[in-house]
């Protein structure tokens, strides 16, 4: 079973469109994240959701909207997509601890 | 103070070598140290970790090195084998609110291991 699962894998649109990524864990954790991974591979944070509850909002545009419908799930919705929205973005969770476990990333290309 | 700052960018070692990776950082509050192994087309995974109360933590051929003083640590790979052919991930993580943890990575290593 995957602990940390993302859809889709990959995700090619144009410029101005609205998109979204989700996110699901079967681990039983209490916070999730999202990560967004350029083209250098440097990882950065997003948003951390602890129990439905935003926790973590690093200095994201406002056309990035993470929902988290219930604890299992973290959804990331992408509004007006610009050509510097593509990367490689990854789901994390994490029991209320330290270790995070990271989901297989989504590829997104906005042409 | 939040940047994690990791050495060498790539490295090329033979099988049966040793991988050093080296990482250092400045914000003195951070107290959990992960490495992560990241594979193309997947996601990073946990490697091995180590908090800043212990100098050496040891799991089959990865070991953790950390100089709390130095405020550095160092991911030593022995043995190395061509499957651990990877980018490696220092992180450095501090609790944020409500017990979340926030992790600072580095800036990632592309190790290759030579058959």
């Amino acid at each position: 079973d995957t602990a940390v699962s993302q859809t889709p894998k990959y995700l090619v649109t144009q410029m101005g469109n609205d998109k979204s990524i989700k996110c699901e864990q079967n681990l039983g954790h209490d916070t999730m994240y999202w990560y967004k991974q350029d083209s250098k591979k440097f990882l950065k944070i997003m948003f951390s959701y602890n129990n439905k509850e935003l926790i973590i909002n690093e200095t994201v545009p406002n056309r990035f909207s993470p929902k988290s419908p219930d604890k299992a799930h973290l959804n990331l919705h992408i509004n007006s997509l610009e050509l510097g929205d593509s990367a490689v973005y990854f789901c994390a969770s994490a029991r209320t601890s330290y270790e995070q476990y990271f989901g297989p990333g989504t590829r997104l290309t906005v042409t | 103070q939040q940047q994690v700052k990791q050495s060498p960018q790539s490295l090329i070692v033979q099988k049966g070598g040793i991988s050093i990776i080296n990482c250092a950082y400045e914000n003195t509050a951070f107290d959990y140290f992960p490495w992560y192994q990241q594979f193309p087309g997947k996601g990073p995974a946990l490697l091995i970790a180590i908090r800043p109360d212990v100098s050496e933590k040891k799991e089959g051929r990865f070991t953790i090195s950390f100089n709390k003083s130095a405020k550095q640590f160092s991911l030593h790979i022995m043995d190395s084998q061509p499957g651990d052919s990877a980018t490696y991930f220092c992180a450095a993580s501090t609790p944020s609110t409500s017990g979340t943890y926030k992790y600072i990575f580095g800036t990632g290593t592309r190790l290759k291991v030579l058959a």
